[in-house]
């Protein structure tokens, strides 16, 4: 298995301007989750799907970010328009739920976002 | 207060030594723990599961502590390679897998 699969790998935008990350969880696994990193406030969690359906967006920082999951193998975080405090590394994570309670996340190698 | 909170370090520690890194949850219905390891400009990797009884993994042992809300990590004979942010990770999910992380402790081994 390839693993999670995040892409861009790095992005670069004008503030004022879409932006769309992009993950693939691995085959399988029925929780998504989005987070995001910063030196100042660490690893937070924005949103996390289960079976395609958004269980919690408390984490969302506002409405300029949304999220979705479309089908199993697909999501996208999109910042609109994007900021400069949203300059972050954005990592997507998948698990299973197998009635196992010590399964654990797997990340992708992460999106690292640069608004300018 | 927040839900995962780790020593704050940084800890440099020379090439041998034993280290020792706290954690602990606010969250009393919290499912499952974790130690993860996360290296500079990478992407979290689990480090090990953390067992009600206690785990260990060579050089890595494991502790919970139910009662006190509590978790820690030991590292014996510390090498180089060990240099990197070691993060809390507690599962919080009342419904499935809701996975929290602490703010992590980084770890410097010294030659």
């Amino acid at each position: 298995d390839a693993g999670v699969i995040q892409s861009p790998r790095h992005e670069v935008t004008e503030m004022g301007q879409e932006v769309t990350l992009r993950c693939k969880p691995i085959s399988g696994h029925d929780y998504l989750f989005w987070y995001r990193q910063t030196m100042m406030r660490g690893l937070e969690l924005l949103i996390y799907f289960n079976n395609n359906v958004p269980i919690d967006d408390s984490g969302m920082p506002e409405d300029r970010f949304s999220a979705k999951m479309p089908n199993a193998s697909f999501s996208t975080l999109k910042i609109q328009p994007s900021e400069p405090r949203d300059s972050a590394v954005y990592f997507c994570a998948s698990s299973s739920d197998l009635a196992n309670v010590n399964t654990e996340a797997f990340f992708g190698q992460g999106t690292r976002l640069t608004v300018v | 207060r927040k839900e995962v909170e780790q020593d704050p370090g940084p800890f440099n520690v020379p090439e041998g030594a034993t280290v020792a890194f706290n954690c602990t949850y606010s969250n009393s219905a919290s499912q499952s723990f974790f130690w993860y390891r996360q290296d500079c400009r990478k992407e979290p990797k689990l480090l090990m599961s953390v067992y009600s009884s206690g785990n260990e993994d060579g050089r890595f042992t494991a502790q919970l502590n139910r009662a006190s809300q509590y978790i820690s990590l030991l590292i014996r004979d510390s090498k180089l390679s060990d240099s990197a942010t070691y993060l809390c990770v507690v599962n919080v999910g009342n419904y499935g897998q809701n996975f929290v992380f602490g703010p992590g402790t980084r770890l410097s081994v010294l030659p």
